[in-house]
């Protein structure tokens, strides 16, 4: 099936620093990704959607300079946080559509990778 | 704006004791809408689509219906292993930019006791 990898699980940084995560689909090609947050006990919020060899297209209300998203291949797309704060200290999630499984690909579920758990101290 | 309220927000269930789980939503035209289960610390994984009214979907002791304005997860006979967040997310037809556009609810985290 269908499998998104992301890396890494876990990550604590100082305030200040930037962290990046990657988000890959391991055995289809993804041209557009999707980057989600979610806080204890609330919905999956969309942040971002990554765009292969274009710009991403950010949601209203999310920093594009705060959140950088890189879209180098096919299968890898990236989400740097720059100088993270401790309000960035988030569980972020990617995601991504198996193109091949449904002809009608525009409304084919949504497969996540397990998520990163990013603490800013 | 599209709107997914699920309910309750927490299910206590016994081994063996049968129960549904409640998303209701608003959106100008419904593409699809999507059952996830996610277990703590970990992304959401995939269960069912459903696309429209009448349409149901099983899979072990799990069962996904869809009317005109909500949809339900039954639970048959659970087992502590169906412990776990059961996520509802629908996606409307407004525009191709909503392609991935899920609209997400909050949740019904399922707590199923020996």
């Amino acid at each position: 099936g269908a499998v998104v990898s992301q890396h890494p699980s876990r990550v604590i940084c100082k305030s200040g620093t930037s962290v990046k995560i990657e988000c890959r689909s391991l055995d289809f090609q993804a041209t557009t990704m999707f980057w989600y947050r979610q806080f204890p006990k609330q919905s999956l919020m969309l942040m971002a959607t990554s765009n292969e060899g274009s710009k991403a297209t950010y949601e209203q209300g999310v920093e594009k300079d705060k959140f950088l998203i890189n879209h180098a291949s096919l299968t890898l797309s990236t989400l740097t946080v720059t100088s993270a704060h401790p309000e960035d200290s988030s569980f972020y999630i990617c995601s991504a559509r198996d193109w091949r499984r449904n002809k009608f690909s525009y409304n084919s579920p949504l497969h996540f990778g397990n998520g990163t758990r990013l603490t800013v101290t | 704006e599209d709107q997914v309220t699920q309910s309750p927000e927490a299910l206590r269930l016994q081994e063996g004791e049968s129960s549904s789980l409640n998303c209701s939503y608003t959106v100008s035209g419904l593409r699809g809408l999507f059952w996830y289960r996610q277990d703590p610390g970990k992304g959401p994984e995939f269960l069912f689509t459903l696309y429209s009214a009448g349409e149901e979907k099983e899979k072990e002791r799990l069962k996904a219906t869809l009317t005109k304005k909500e949809s339900f997860l039954h639970i048959t006979a659970p087992k502590p292993e169906d412990s776990a967040t059961y996520l509802c997310a629908v996606q409307s037809v407004e525009t191709t930019d909503s392609w991935g556009k899920f609209q997400f609810g909050a949740g019904t985290q399922v707590v199923v006791t020996p």
